[in-house]
């Protein structure tokens, strides 16, 4: 079956740990994308990638680093930086980036103690 | 930046009602989507449209790109059409990501 995992469904950290959040795709999509969710707000847009090798910023990049080696795999590093990382975390794909429908994953959900 | 505004912000319907759910935006666009988001986090794009009307079983949705608005309709609500539904349109005129309406929440009784 085609479609984008996220792993795991729930995780929890420290607080001053740095931890990786995982999303793999199988749709053979250039775009990937990661958001975050907070209660009573709108998807927020952490960063995108157009292509392997290549990403860019999105409205809240602070704190947080992506990769895009592998066309398949966009992970989400949210490092010690980040001042409030609990949050839902959405990784999503499209054909092309821009304004193309989006497929998302399930989401994780991260909890920082 | 576009900027996204959706009405009502929670709709709580008896079913079978008929709903709509309603989507402003700021800039003009090549396209705006729908999408649904289930209580479990899980968000499906309903639809893509750039003009007139879509529908897909009891949805509907329209949009006039020349007041920059979009209407969703469910026909005949459900007790599992509840979710929030969420508008999306790029971030300004051109080949940008998406920019996100806040959602609204429905919550469909039997």
């Amino acid at each position: 079956d085609g479609g984008i995992t996220q792993s795991p469904k729930y995780l929890f950290r420290k607080e001053g740990q740095n931890v990786t959040l995982s999303c793999e795709q199988n749709l053979n999509h250039d775009a990937m994308y990661w958001y975050r969710q907070d209660p009573g707000q709108g998807l927020r847009l952490i960063y995108y990638s157009q292509i392997v090798n290549d990403f860019q910023k999105g409205d809240i990049a602070e704190g947080y680093s992506v990769s895009r080696e592998k066309k398949e795999s966009f992970p989400l590093t949210v490092t010690s930086a980040q001042k409030n990382p609990t949050a839902f975390y959405l990784c999503a794909s499209s054909i092309e980036a821009g304004g193309d429908t989006q497929y998302f994953g399930p989401g994780t959900r991260l909890t920082v103690l | 930046k576009n900027e996204v505004e959706q009405s009502p912000q929670n709709l709580t319907a008896q079913e079978g009602e008929f709903i709509t759910i309603n989507c402003s935006y700021s800039v003009g666009i090549s396209a705006l989507h729908w999408l649904q988001q289930h209580p479990g986090g899980g968000i499906v794009s309903l639809f893509m449209l750039s003009s007139g009307k879509k529908k897909h079983g009891r949805l509907i949705a329209t949009i006039n790109i020349q007041e920059k608005h979009s209407s969703l309709h469910i026909t005949a609500s459900h007790p599992r059409d509840s979710a929030v539904y969420i508008c999306a349109v790029p971030f300004n005129s051109g080949n940008t990501p998406l920019v996100f309406g806040k959602g609204t929440r429905l919550s469909v009784i039997a």
